[in-house]
């Protein structure tokens, strides 16, 4: 069974201090890897898609990368309009449409 | 372009009654999906669409149906509310599958309460 697991479950940085959040998963065929922002009370923002193992990218303070087992969002010098939930999905070869497992997602706080 | 666009934002439910969820995208969009999203949980797909006329079940579709006749539309179906299904409902769209993937833009939600 495919499975997504997002650590840790909170985060409560300081502006400007730099941190990771993870995404593990086991899947079985892996067509991409997803990485969305939710702020309370609003529908997932999609931020990255990666394909393989190697691969990064890069929007303002965030960065995302990929491995053969994890992916890392990591978040450069934090500001408090960062604050949100990250949300992180796999996407897994299928016969027809492009079904996504979710983790449950990285609560993130930063604090001026 | 607004995008997913999702009606009602808020909706409470006695237990066995019906409702419509309704879901609409201007993007043009192929695909169209229905999660529910429970607090502490992931997003666990209801249902999804491959294009009007084409549905099919995703992860939890029990207590739920769905149709598509259009491009743009793609309604949820509650029969017989039951308190499991207090949840937030979000529909998604993409473009289609294949590589390069496309990724899911999603509406804002509809928070429902059966009670």
């Amino acid at each position: 069974e495919d499975q997504v697991t997002q650590s840790p479950e909170a985060l409560r940085l300081q502006e400007g201090e730099s941190s990771s959040l993870n995404c593990s998963y086991t899947v079985s065929g892996l067509r991409g890897l997803f990485w969305y922002r939710q702020d309370p009370g609003k529908g997932p923002e999609f931020l990255f898609t990666l394909y393989s193992a190697g691969e990064e990218k890069e929007k303002e303070r965030l960065k995302a990368t990929l491995t053969k087992k994890e992916s890392f969002l990591h978040i450069t010098a934090p500001k408090p309009e960062d604050s949100a939930t990250y949300l992180c999905a796999v996407q897994v070869r299928t016969g027809t449409a492009s079904k996504l497992t979710f983790g449950t997602g990285t609560r993130l706080q930063v604090t001026l | 372009n607004a995008g997913v666009t999702q009606t009602p934002k808020f909706r409470i439910l006695k237990i066995g009654q019906s409702m419509t969820l309704q879901c609409t995208q201007d993007m043009n969009h192929n695909y169209m999906y229905w999660y529910r999203q429970d607090p502490g949980m992931g997003l666990k797909l209801i249902y999804y669409s491959v294009g009007a006329g084409i549905t099919d079940k995703g992860e939890v579709p029990n207590g739920y149906n769905v149709s598509r006749s259009t491009t743009e539309d793609f309604p949820l179906r509650l029969e017989l509310a039951a308190p499991s299904q207090t949840s937030v409902y979000f529909c998604a769209s993409s473009y289609r599958t294949g590589r390069p993937t496309y990724e899911q833009y999603f509406g804002p939600g509809t928070r429902l309460t059966v009670t």
